[in-house]
């Protein structure tokens, strides 16, 4: 099984409706974040959890909102969906680490159209 | 100006040969460096971080240069395997309520594509 899990990998919606994109890991790390991937923007980071129920934005929170209930378990969701929010999403762990090498592991991703 | 900026290619390059992809970041406050891979349609994942006295990992070497704030990566011998998005990545100490965390910022991405 992967270290991080994603479902569901692609989706295909309607503008309005509500979304969710769950993600699971078993790396026990402590740190979770959310990505989007665009075309020629690379990634940019939505939002971020340090610990079960610590939330904070990041770069591009508008229209997202986070859940981290749990420490293995972070979830995103677009309370209603518009065609921009198209792209392609990651989710992504570290270990705790106050400021070195922050290493990345990610989950294989959540295609995401809205149509 | 973006934090961190990388020629997007792509690169089409034959078997054997070698090939370099730059990066420069704006933000001198930046601590540490990698490279990450990204096969299409998959998740990135780290190639290998970058030290200030230059490292190297098989065919793959990393370079920093602090002063002008530039990154590189050096393929050599490339293989059809190395063909991918390669995407430089900078971390800078952040601090979000009281905890200090490392802020990691990518760049666009190098398309790479090794042909026989």
């Amino acid at each position: 099984d992967a270290d991080v899990t994603q479902t569901p990998r692609n989706r295909i919606t309607k503008t309005g409706k509500r979304i969710m994109l769950e993600c699971s890991q078993t790396k026990g790390h402590d740190r979770m974040y959310w990505y989007r991937q665009d075309p020629g923007l690379g990634l940019r980071l939505i939002y971020y959890s340090f610990d079960v129920k610590d939330i904070n934005k990041g770069e591009i929170s508008d229209g997202y909102s986070v859940s981290r209930q749990a420490q293995a378990k972070f979830s995103l969701s677009l309370e209603s969906a518009i065609p921009n929010q198209t792209a392609l999403y990651f989710c992504a762990t570290s270990e705790k680490r106050s400021s070195g090498a922050n290493v990345l592991t990610f989950g294989a991703g959540s295609r995401l159209t809205v149509l | 100006r973006k934090e961190v900026e990388q020629d997007p290619g792509p690169f089409n390059v034959p078997e054997g040969a070698t090939v370099a992809f730059n990066c420069t970041y704006s933000n001198s406050a930046s601590q540490s460096f990698f490279w990450y891979r990204q096969d299409c349609r998959k998740e990135p994942k780290l190639l290998m971080s970058v030290y200030s006295s230059g490292n190297e990992d098989g065919r793959f070497t990393a370079q920093l240069n602090r002063a002008s704030q530039y990154i590189s990566l050096l393929i050599r011998d490339s293989k059809l395997s190395d063909s991918a998005t390669y995407l430089c990545v900078v971390n800078r100490v952040a601090r979000a309520g009281g905890t200090s965390y490392g802020k990691l910022t990518f760049g666009q991405g190098t398309i790479l594509t090794v042909h026989p």
